[in-house]
């Protein structure tokens, strides 16, 4: 157990719709980061926060956005859903060493 | 920009046998590299990772990369493997420019363990 959660563990949604996805990172840890994970692409850097604020930004779409609270959880909004977002979505969280910390991730079918 | 490659989609080795999944690394300043593995249906777990010192890491699960400057290699080792290692193996680095601060992946590796 990483100590990172996500919820849900899985999303079945039709095209169009709007889903939001959670996480919580480890006790401590600042840094929260969003990746993608399908089997065409590979695992795809989204976004990160640092204590609240974005930091980097990868490949991460104009539908989709993210935030991240003042108790250090974030969510990753996905919007006007296609087929080709279902995908696994991970969170990781990281202290000072850079060591990643994954969740168990959020399987989102857009059907 | 900083990125790391992994040549092999796939990887057989027997159960017993040393195992050997490559990876190599382009990086402008001090390398900052990991391994992660991920299981079917999980997240992925962090291995290990070098940042200086000994060229030899040792990580969890019995499993060693070695840093090779000259090669600007990182493979990751196992003397003797098995089945349970079976499993998505990821090369990542480091890549702290600015305010960035992010981890950059390789496509993965899949390690198949044979009995």
């Amino acid at each position: 157990d990483s100590g990172v959660t996500q919820t849900p563990k899985h999303l079945i949604t039709a095209t169009g719709q709007r889903v939001t996805l959670r996480c919580s990172p480890r006790s401590g840890d600042l840094s929260v980061y969003w990746y993608q994970q399908s089997l065409d692409q590979g695992l795809q850097f989204l976004i990160q926060y640092y204590n609240g604020e974005e930091r980097a930004k990868g490949n991460i779409l104009e539908r989709f956005s993210a935030q991240q609270f003042p108790d250090l959880h974030s969510e990753l909004n996905l919007s006007s859903l296609e087929l080709g977002d279902s995908a696994l979505y991970f969170c990781a969280s990281s202290d000072t060493r850079g060591e990643q910390y994954f969740g168990p991730g959020t399987r989102l079918t857009v059907t | 920009a900083q990125s790391v490659a992994q040549p092999e989609d796939q990887v057989n080795v027997a159960e017993g046998n040393p195992l050997t999944v490559k990876c190599t690394y382009s990086v402008s300043g001090n390398p900052y590299l990991f391994w992660y593995v991920q299981y079917p249906n999980r997240g992925l777990q962090f291995l290990l990772k070098y940042i200086t010192g000994d060229n030899l890491v040792k990580g969890s699960y019995g499993f060693e990369a070695e840093f090779n400057k000259s090669q600007t290699s990182f493979h990751l080792k196992k003397p003797s493997a098995l089945v349970s290692d079976s499993a998505l193996y990821f090369c990542a680095v480091r890549d702290m420019r600015g305010r960035d601060d992010k981890i950059i992946f390789g496509k993965g590796t899949r390690l198949h363990i044979l009995p």
